[in-house]
């Protein structure tokens, strides 16, 4: 199976909303609710930022939002700060206990 | 605090053989399955292994099965990834990770990780 489908960057000014797609197929994102987004800071650890789809972990900002539509799966960051950039991955559940990533996009802070 | 920290990396020659630990505390480890995940340098992640809390359930990535295996030490809150027959394309960073639950049923334990090691270095090159 591919990795899910991230655009390679995205970037926004701060306080504007930047929104990135993670697509896959009815297999993984399409099939399960089983979609999180994970931010990495260089040389830093993943950090979970959104879980089955749109929740939230406790400390992570509600300027950080998930949907999903089909199989597209969606973060929106509103109100950017300089601290939100980063790389961002998705991942999907897709099923026969396999997990798939994106590839990643680099989020830039004008 | 939840802390994990992995050890056993570093410099292998392809064929080689290494063992990953990673150190858990902070939450009760025998309660939760443990997962690894790599990330070649500059390249994004991959998924490699999952195991139930118990032991009892393991999976794998297509790309390690039959190489890797994932164990764990109850006992001594120690997760362990076994690598053999490396290969160059195996070079990364590698995490393990903490699941929501202690069971694989259903995908459950491959919802979503939090938190994440440090991460470990593994080379392999001649």
């Amino acid at each position: 199976q591919s990795a899910l489908t991230q655009p390679p960057s995205a970037s926004g000014s701060p306080g504007q909303s930047v929104t990135i797609s993670c697509t896959g197929t009815s297999s993984d994102v399409g099939g399960y609710n089983y979609v999180s987004w994970y931010q990495q800071h260089p040389g830093k650890a993943p950090k979970l930022i959104i879980y089955e789809v749109t929740k939230r972990p406790s400390g992570v900002p509600d300027r950080f939002s998930g949907s999903k539509s089909g199989n597209t799966a969606s973060l929106t960051v509103s109100g950017l700060q300089a601290e939100d950039e980063a790389d961002y991955f998705c991942s999907s559940y897709a099923g026969s206990n396999n997990l798939l990533f994106g590839g990643g996009t680099k989020l830039t802070v004008l | 605090e939840v802390q994990l920290l992995e050890s056993g990396g570093g410099l292998v020659q392809p064929g080689g053989s290494l063992r990953l630990s990673c150190a858990a505390s902070g939450f009760t480890f025998s309660n939760y399955a443990m997962t690894w995940v790599r990330q070649a340098p500059g390249k994004g992640l991959e998924w490699v292994s999952v195991m139930s809390a118990s032991g009892g359930s393991t999976y794998y990535a297509d790309s390690v099965k039959g190489r890797f295996t994932i164990s764990r030490d109850n006992s001594k809150n120690t997760l362990y990834l076994q690598m053999n027959s490396l290969r160059a394309e195996d070079t990364a960073v590698y995490y393990c990770a903490k699941a929501p639950g202690g069971y694989c049923s259903g995908g459950s334990c491959l919802n979503w990780f939090d938190p994440w090691g440090q991460g470990i270095l593994v080379t392999v090159s001649s």
